[in-house]
């Protein structure tokens, strides 16, 4: 069964960067994985963000990035702004046809 | 543009079964994956599966032997069924698209609906 890690919170400064990270609680995440990644404001429904390890949804600001850091997935929000204060979702395929999510990362801005 | 639009009843008696449907407007059911996606209130999401519009579907293998998925075309939505619902099936019901028909596809659920509440209770 695969199992999606996520840092459970993080902070950052307005202006400052931070890194994200979607590990796999066996193993090390690779493009086979395809590697997701989804912004959700309370009472809103998951916003796409990245797709393909680092390919940018249509609209998402350039300020976000993807790559693989190591064994992880990574998102990095460099210049972060005050809306950026979401929840962050990864998403890695699990085998099966079965896509797996990450916990969750609740990022705040202050 | 593609949108997405969950419907079904907001309440479902512990045993029963849950139902709903995903309206797709804007473009073709037809060429796509399709998940339904699940949150429980303060928590994370989960896949619950996806469908092909062929009707081919993939289920989460936890949820295997209650869930079953189906599409149809000609009104361009797709459906959930779950059975014997408990309380831990009480959630906000997502249906996205999977774009993933191959390897240079996105592999991501690029199009979301609303979300639609489901609460198992008696």
């Amino acid at each position: 069964q695969t199992v999606v890690t996520q840092e459970p919170s993080f902070s950052v400064s307005p202006g400052g960067t931070v890194t994200l990270t979607c590990g796999l609680s066996s193993g090390s995440v690779s493009t086979s994985h395809h590697p997701s990644w989804y912004q959700q404001t309370p009472g809103q429904a998951p916003r796409t963000l990245m797709y393909r390890i680092n390919i940018r949804s249509s609209g998402v600001p350039g300020r976000f990035s993807g790559s693989i850091l190591g064994n992880k997935a990574a998102l990095t929000i460099t210049g972060a702004q005050a809306d950026d204060e979401s929840d962050y979702y990864c998403a890695l395929y699990g085998g099966g046809g079965i896509w797996v999510f990450g916990g969750g990362t609740k990022l705040t801005v202050l | 543009q593609v949108q997405l639009q969950e419907s079904g009843p907001g309440l479902v008696k512990p045993s029963e079964t849950l139902s709903l449907t995903c309206s797709v407007s804007g473009d073709s059911i037809t060429g796509y994956y399709w998940s339904w996606i699940r949150q429980p209130a303060g928590k994370g999401l989960e896949c619950i599966g996806r469908i092909y519009s062929s009707g081919s579907a993939d289920y989460k293998p936890s949820l295997k032997s209650r869930v079953t998925m189906s599409v149809d075309t000609s009104k361009n939505h797709f459906s959930l069924r779950l059975t014997s619902v408990t309380a831990a099936d009480t959630a906000v019901y997502y249906c996205a698209r999977l774009a993933a028909t191959g390897p240079s596809d996105k592999n991501a659920f690029d199009i979301w609906g609303r979300g639609t509440v489901v609460t198992v209770s008696s």
